[in-house]
């Protein structure tokens, strides 16, 4: 089975231009998770969709930041303009809701660098 | 504030030795899971204990829960070199139902040296 694909893996771009990241999430999967890890931070939760709908964008941490999620099997996150305190590694989950406590599935990430 | 915090922060083992790191967490939980990442990989599902449960193994990782003080620990038996990542507690976020929204701790970094 196909596990989340997120791309790109890398990303290394100057500061002010637009960033975009991809997520392909496993297929029946009704929740899809937006993370950032960083050292200093950990894992944030960015925001989180449901059956394509944005739940809760709490954890974005500024208007620079948008997600979008157009249809079951595809999500964006968008920073513009991008800044170098955006540098980290960005990861995509999701999740069933076939019965209680599901597992997350998280894909490998996108290494965000910001020159 | 983090729901979740492993110690210890990181841990160096011989191969064929026990690693066992634990989780303290704040509020009532539902469940809690255990996550692996090894790296420049995505974190990976190891094994999720109901808080009606005490204890759970899975081959050769077992987990026990405490909810009374709220804590758990993972444990890694034989360990091997493979074994080396980080390992991440994660609880539910209150209210969070049926979502699987979930917050992770700050993790524990093993290395198992051959």
């Amino acid at each position: 089975d196909a596990g989340v694909i997120q791309s790109p893996r890398h990303e290394v771009t100057e500061m002010g231009q637009e960033v975009t990241l991809r997520c392909k999430p496993i297929s029946g999967h009704d929740y899809l998770f937006w993370y950032r890890q960083t050292m200093m931070r950990g894992l944030e939760l960015l925001i989180y969709f449901n059956n394509n709908v944005p739940i809760d964008d709490s954890g974005m941490p500024e208007d620079r930041f948008s997600a979008k999620m157009p249809n079951a099997s595809f999500s964006t996150l968008k920073i513009q303009p991008s800044e170098p305190r955006d540098s980290a590694v960005y990861f995509c989950a999701s999740s069933s809701t076939l019965g209680v406590n599901q597992p997350q599935h998280f894909g490998d990430g996108t290494r965000l660098s910001i020159l | 504030s983090q729901q979740g915090e492993e110690d210890p922060q990181a841990l160096s083992i011989q191969e064929g030795e026990n690693a066992t790191m634990n989780c303290s967490y704040k509020t009532s939980i539902n469940n809690l899971q255990w996550y692996r990442q090894n790296s420049g990989r995505g974190l990976v599902h190891l094994i999720l204990i109901r808080s009606n449960e005490r204890e759970k193994h899975s081959g050769r990782l077992r987990v026990t829960l405490d909810t009374s003080k709220k804590s758990s620990s993972l444990l890694i038996t034989a360990s091997r070199a493979a074994d080396t990542a980080s390992y991440f507690c994660a609880t539910p976020m209150l209210g969070s139902g049926n979502t699987g929204k979930l917050i992770f701790g700050q993790g524990t970094t093993l290395q198992v040296k051959p």
